[in-house]
């Protein structure tokens, strides 16, 4: 069975820009969650998605954004990137039948730097 | 709000020891909490969940515990290997009244020599 992926693994940005990052989630799996890591803040939730719906979202400013799709694949999105934006995204799946049991399984991340 | 405290930090010792990992959190009322672990530039790979009903699960050489009313949970692993070296974090699941998410501690840095 496949992991969660995660795409593009590694990518630079120069501020101002805007940058999407792309997550499959573990085949049956309909909730999947977002995570931002930093040296300095570690892992901070961004949002969760499920069924297509954002479920919860986490303390980030509206540049921050996210979706999900009918088949459960989801996109965050960040706009007029800042140098604090360079993190390793992370995106995990859980299948989540019972909303309190779910176990997350993570990706492999996407690094972003931005320039 | 919930907090998450993994205390060491970093933790250093020879192949072949038993160690133990500390967690703990500020917030009781928690539906589960996941041990998770993260090698260098790597992902998150989950390493043991346990509900907030149960008190331990064990994988392998990994143990985890969880006493819900004090805080606290530990990840016991018996005779470490180099390749045990890695992050470990620990993650609660709050129950509802606060965001329904994982709150991560900091993570241990493990290290073991060989």
């Amino acid at each position: 069975k496949a992991g969660v992926t995660q795409t593009p693994r590694y990518l630079i940005k120069t501020r101002g820009q805007q940058v999407t990052l792309s997550c499959s989630p573990i085949s049956g799996h309909r909730s999947v969650s977002w995570y931002q890591q930093t040296p300095g803040q570690g892992l901070q939730f961004l949002f969760e998605y499920f069924s297509e719906t954002q479920r919860n979202k986490g303390n980030f400013p509206g540049r921050f954004s996210g979706r999900q799709f009918s088949n459960s694949r989801s996109e965050m999105n960040v706009s007029t990137l800042e140098l604090g934006d360079s993190a390793l995204y992370l995106c995990a799946s859980s299948l989540d039948r019972a909303e309190n049991t779910g176990e997350l399984f993570f990706g492999e991340g996407s690094r972003l730097t931005v320039l | 709000k919930q907090e998450v405290t993994q205390i060491p930090a970093a933790l250093s010792v020879p192949e072949g020891e038993n160690l133990v990992l500390n967690c703990s959190f500020t917030d009781s009322a928690i539906y589960n909490l996941q041990w998770f672990r993260q090698d260098p530039g790597k992902g998150l790979t989950s390493l043991l969940l346990i509900q907030s009903s149960q008190r331990e699960q064990t994988s392998g050489r990994l143990n985890a515990s969880l006493d819900k009313s004090s805080g606290r949970s530990t990840l016991y692993i018996a005779a470490s290997q180099p390749g045990d070296s890695a992050t470990y974090l620990c993650a609660v699941r709050t129950k509802p009244g606060s965001a329904r998410q994982l709150t991560f501690g900091s993570g241990t840095q493990l290290t073991v020599l060989p």
